[in-house]
């Protein structure tokens, strides 16, 4: 099993322009999340998706939407990127969500926005 | 003041150390987990628990629930334990602590 895996590894963008962040995983786990981890800062929620069919907003959703493609894959699209999004945005998933259990984070994606 | 606090905020330590990270916490939970991501960026878990003690290996974790603590040791450290330490606590959802570097230098 891969686990959670995510694609690109590695983005520059510019300012104003498109991307969006590619996120699987293949234990059949019902809930995904997307953090983003910036230096001398704790990860942060962006959003969640509980369920397929079901997404919600974390603690900084601004700038950013998520679309839960099926039960294995969500995605995070950033429509006119800006250099405050310049961070390392992790995937993860988790059995259930709500109930305390492991997440599984994904190896985590580079963006830089010039 | 953040729901999770960790300290140190950095840490190193020569080979064999015995090494202890804290987790401070201000809300309820369901469990704490404790992460560890390698310089290369991986975040793996290490441990989940909401009452007493487990351990795995070298590693140690702990809980107090009601002083809201918990502790990290690492007995006989290794220069392959260098790696940031994460806490988080379980609500609705994961609140994380920035992390503690530790670097073990042989």
């Amino acid at each position: 099993n891969a686990g959670v895996t995510q694609t690109p590894k590695f983005q520059v963008l510019k300012t104003g322009q498109s991307m969006t962040l590619q996120c699987a995983q293949d234990m059949n786990h019902n809930s995904m999340y997307w953090y983003r981890q910036d230096p001398g800062m704790g990860l942060r929620l962006i959003y969640y998706s509980a369920s397929e069919g079901t997404t919600d907003k974390g603690e900084v959703p601004n700038g950013y939407n998520v679309s839960r493609l099926n039960k294995r894959e969500f995605s995070l699209r950033l429509e006119s990127a800006a250099p405050s999004q310049t961070s390392v945005y992790f995937c993860a998933s988790a059995r259930l969500a709500g109930a305390p259990g492991e997440q599984f984070f994904g190896p985590g994606t580079r963006l830089t926005v010039l | 003041k953040n729901e999770v606090e960790q300290s140190p905020q950095n840490l190193t330590a020569q080979e064999g150390e015995f090494i202890t990270i804290n987790c401070s916490y201000s809300v309820g939970i369901s469990a704490l987990h404790w992460l560890q991501q390698h310089p290369g960026g991986g975040i793996v878990s290490l441990f989940m628990l909401s009452s007493g003690k487990k351990k795995h290996g070298r590693l140690i974790a702990t809980i107090n629930i009601q002083e809201k603590h918990s502790s990290l040791h690492i007995t006989a450290s290794h220069p392959r334990d260098s790696a940031v330490y994460i806490c988080a606590v379980s609500g609705s959802r994961l609140t994380f602590g920035e992390g503690t570097q530790l670097t073990v230098n042989p």
